[in-house]
C-alpha cells in the first residue's frame, strides 16, 4: 500500500519570500500526485496533480511542484509567498488504476506566513 | 455546478443519538468518499463508495454506517453518537477512485 509523509508540521515564512513545502511518498510503480490546500473553516482544494509526462507540474494560485523518483518525492514551491496562502497543505499519493486503493493523504503541513 | 454539497454544517448531538449526514455531487462522479479530520491526524476516511452500488470500509469504519443511493448521493450515519466522533466530517468525489477528488466544505459535529 502505498504512504505519504509530510516531515514539517508547521512552517513560518516572510511575506514575499520563497515557500518549499516537502512531500515523500511510498509506492513501487509510478505514482499519481497531488496537492491540496485547506483555509481555515473549508473543504480541500487541489493546488495541482502530477499523472506522468513533465516532472514540473503547475497548479493554481502560483504553485507548481516537482516530480523526483529518485528521491521519491513531491515538493510544492511557490517563489513569492502572500499573506492569504497561510493555509494548511496537503499531499496525496494514489496507486492509479492499477491498484486497489484511493488516495492516501498525508497529515498536513501548517504554513504561517509572518509579516 | 455546486460540486460537493453537504448538510448540515454544525450538529450538536448528545451522546446515544442517531444523525444522518447527507453529501451531494453534481459532477457526474462515479466514486465518493467519507473522511473525518482531527487535529493533528490529518484525513481518515471512514467509508468510500468506488461505484454506485457498492461500499467499503476506509481506516475508520467504526460507529458509522454509510448508503450510497443513487450516482449524486452518499449518506453517512451515526447510530449511537459517542464522544470521540466529535470531528468535522468531509465528503468527497471523483471521477474514478484514483482520481483527484472534489472536497465539499464539511460538517462540524459535536457529541456531549
Amino acid at each position: 500500500a502505498q504512504s505519504v509523509t509530510q516531515p514539517d508540521i508547521h512552517i513560518t515564512v516572510s511575506e514575499g519570500a520563497s515557500l518549499e513545502l516537502r512531500c515523500n511518498y511510498s509506492y513501487g510503480a509510478t505514482p499519481y500526485l497531488f496537492w491540496y490546500v485547506q483555509s481555515p473553516g473549508q473543504g480541500l482544494q487541489l493546488l495541482l496533480k502530477y499523472f506522468s509526462g513533465d516532472t514540473l507540474v503547475q497548479g493554481i494560485k502560483g504553485f507548481e511542484a516537482e516530480f523526483k523518483r529518485s528521491q521519491s518525492s513531491f515538493n510544492l514551491r511557490k517563489p513569492s509567498v502572500h499573506w492569504s496562502d497561510a493555509a494548511e497543505y496537503f499531499c496525496a499519493v494514489g496507486a492509479g488504476n492499477s491498484g486497489y486503493s484511493t488516495l492516501t493523504f498525508g497529515k498536513g503541513t501548517m504554513l504561517l506566513v509572518s509579516p | 455546478n455546486a460540486g460537493v454539497t453537504q448538510t448540515p454544517k454544525f450538529q450538536v448531538l448528545k451522546t446515544g443519538q442517531s444523525m444522518t449526514l447527507q453529501c451531494a455531487q453534481d459532477m457526474n462522479h462515479n466514486s465518493m468518499y467519507w473522511y473525518r479530520q482531527d487535529p493533528g491526524m490529518g484525513l481518515r476516511l471512514i467509508y468510500y463508495s468506488a461505484s454506485e452500488g457498492t461500499t467499503d470500509k476506509g481506516e475508520v469504519p467504526n460507529g458509522y454506517n454509510v448508503s450510497r443511493l443513487n450516482k449524486r448521493e452518499f449518506s453517512l450515519r451515526l447510530e449511537s453518537a459517542a464522544p470521540s466522533q466529535t470531528s468535522v466530517y468531509f465528503c468527497a468525489s471523483s471521477e474514478v477512485r484514483w482520481y483527484e477528488q472534489y472536497f465539499g466544505p464539511g460538517t462540524r459535529l459535536t457529541v456531549t
